[in-house]
């Protein structure tokens, strides 16, 4: 079993739509929680990040941990075709700085 | 752009050879991170150096290793090349602070076909 478990997909859904993308973990430990999104052919770029439990906000985009669950989510809101990338959710522990990713999830908004 | 060069963009090559990819942090950052993406295994962590000395090491094979020169530039060497190490390879940088995990910024990766 991997320790970041995400459906890879693919999701297609059309603009404007909610977007709700998830990953579970294993390991109680991680206390650091990031998305980042990838455009094809290109590196990963951060997108929230967030310590701990608990809600953030950046815009369109909310991302929630609740580490009861081993659970984190992020929304993206009156999703854009630009937001057509494909997600990774990605953590770590305390002290380290070695990032344990997701598979990634592919997603499309379609106009 | 995330401030992260890396050299060279796409690399073909034959299997049993020796490679050296190249990445050059953003200006401040003292870590710099590896990292392999395949279709089947996803991102995976190899190696991480600060100022100069490894400081983690993750799912880095024998054949793999890597540096970190004062000028806090890195190479990653991949040696006796396999089929299966076809894959992108990325590199990450960050300020490098202790104690945290502070924000990896990511080039945009070499891509690697081993044939």
């Amino acid at each position: 079993q991997k320790e970041v478990e995400q459906d890879p997909g693919p999701l297609s859904v059309p603009e404007g739509a909610i977007v709700s993308l998830n990953c579970t973990y294993s390991n109680s430990a991680f206390q650091y929680f990031m998305w980042y999104r990838q455009y094809s052919r290109k590196g990963p770029e951060l997108l929230m990040y967030t310590y701990s439990s608990g809600n953030k906000e950046d815009g369109r985009f909310t991302a929630q941990v609740d580490k009861s669950s081993k659970y984190i989510s992020l929304f993206i809101r009156d999703s854009q075709p630009s937001d057509s990338a494909t997600y990774l959710c990605a953590m770590s522990l305390q002290g380290a700085q070695k990032l344990v990713f997701g598979q990634g999830t592919r997603l499309t908004i379609n106009p | 752009d995330s401030g992260v060069t890396q050299t060279p963009k796409h690399l073909i090559t034959a299997t049993g050879q020796r490679v050296t990819l190249r990445c050059s942090p953003r200006s401040g950052d003292l870590s710099v991170y590896w990292y392999q993406q395949s279709l089947d295994q996803g991102l995976q962590f190899l190696i991480q150096y600060y100022n100069g000395e490894e400081r983690a090491k993750g799912n880095i094979l024998e054949r793999f290793s890597a540096q970190q020169f004062p000028d806090l530039h890195s190479e990653l060497n991949l040696s006796s090349l396999e089929l299966g190490d076809s894959a992108l390879y990325f590199c990450a940088s960050s300020v490098g602070d202790r104690g945290r995990s502070d924000t990896q910024y990511f080039g945009p990766g070499t891509r690697l076909t081993v044939l």
